[in-house]
């Protein structure tokens, strides 16, 4: 069946490193865009960053822009998050969600996104 | 970025309720609004994409309308499991942005 499971969290400190993984698998990986959505203890939902299916279009949210890379190996139907000089306001639950579209991209923005599959969740605690 | 603002945040309601909530946005979005059903421990769940289409799978007790900044989520008529949290979504424009959320409780 269609599925998302991430993996790579944990407990690190302020300013350190992680990488978080999504493999995917009951669908034509190449196809679709993926997404990072994440979810601090308590708080409402803040979508990360988007990856366009071929990994020619790619956003971030202002907040980990810079910090943050999101990038794709489709041989291997697995999506990435690098997060670079981590701070305590990551500390949330990390999703991986599929876009039913590619998505559909201009110069300037991508537009017309959903995320119809979610994985369970890895959770990224940053704390010293 | 495009601010999304849901009301009401909380909700207490019975089973057998029409329950509607609003969601708006700071600029138009044309139909570009998703809907998503969140429980507790669990991942949110597409219910509604482009403001009015239900996604497969979803009870059609579930509908949504409206556009440009103004949206609506409808249950027309609350079951049990429903209780949970509601968020809307815009993808008019990454950075796509979530609604705070409406938290739907007996």
């Amino acid at each position: 069946q269609v599925q998302l499971v991430e993996s790579g969290g944990g407990v690190v400190q302020p300013g350190t490193s992680l990488r978080l993984s999504c493999a995917a698998s009951g669908f034509t990986f190449n196809h679709f865009g993926m997404h990072w959505v994440r979810q601090a203890p308590g708080k409402g939902l803040e979508w990360v960053a988007l990856i366009s299916y071929d990994g020619s279009n790619i956003y971030y949210s202002d907040s980990v822009k810079g910090r943050f890379t999101i990038s794709r190996d489709n041989s291997r139907s697995t999506v990435y998050l690098q997060m670079n000089s981590l701070r305590g306001d990551d500390t949330a639950l990390y999703f991986c969600a599929k876009d039913p579209t590619g998505p559909r991209c201009s110069t300037y923005s991508c537009y017309g996104s959903a995320f119809d599959i979610w994985g369970q969740g890895t959770m990224v605690t940053v704390s010293s | 970025d495009i601010q999304m603002t849901q009301s009401p945040s909380s909700l207490s309601a019975s089973v057998g309720d029409r329950v509607t909530v609003t969601c708006r946005a700071s600029q138009t979005i044309s139909s570009y609004l998703n809907w998503y059903q969140q429980k507790p421990g669990k991942a949110p769940k597409l219910l509604i994409y482009a403001a009015s289409n239900l996604q497969s799978g979803v009870p059609s007790r579930f509908s949504g309308s409206g556009s440009g900044t103004d949206f609506t989520l409808t249950i027309s008529s609350l079951q049990p499991e429903d209780f949970a949290s509601y968020y809307c979504q815009q993808s008019y424009l990454t950075v796509y942005t979530f609604g705070q959320g409406t938290k739907l409780e007996i």
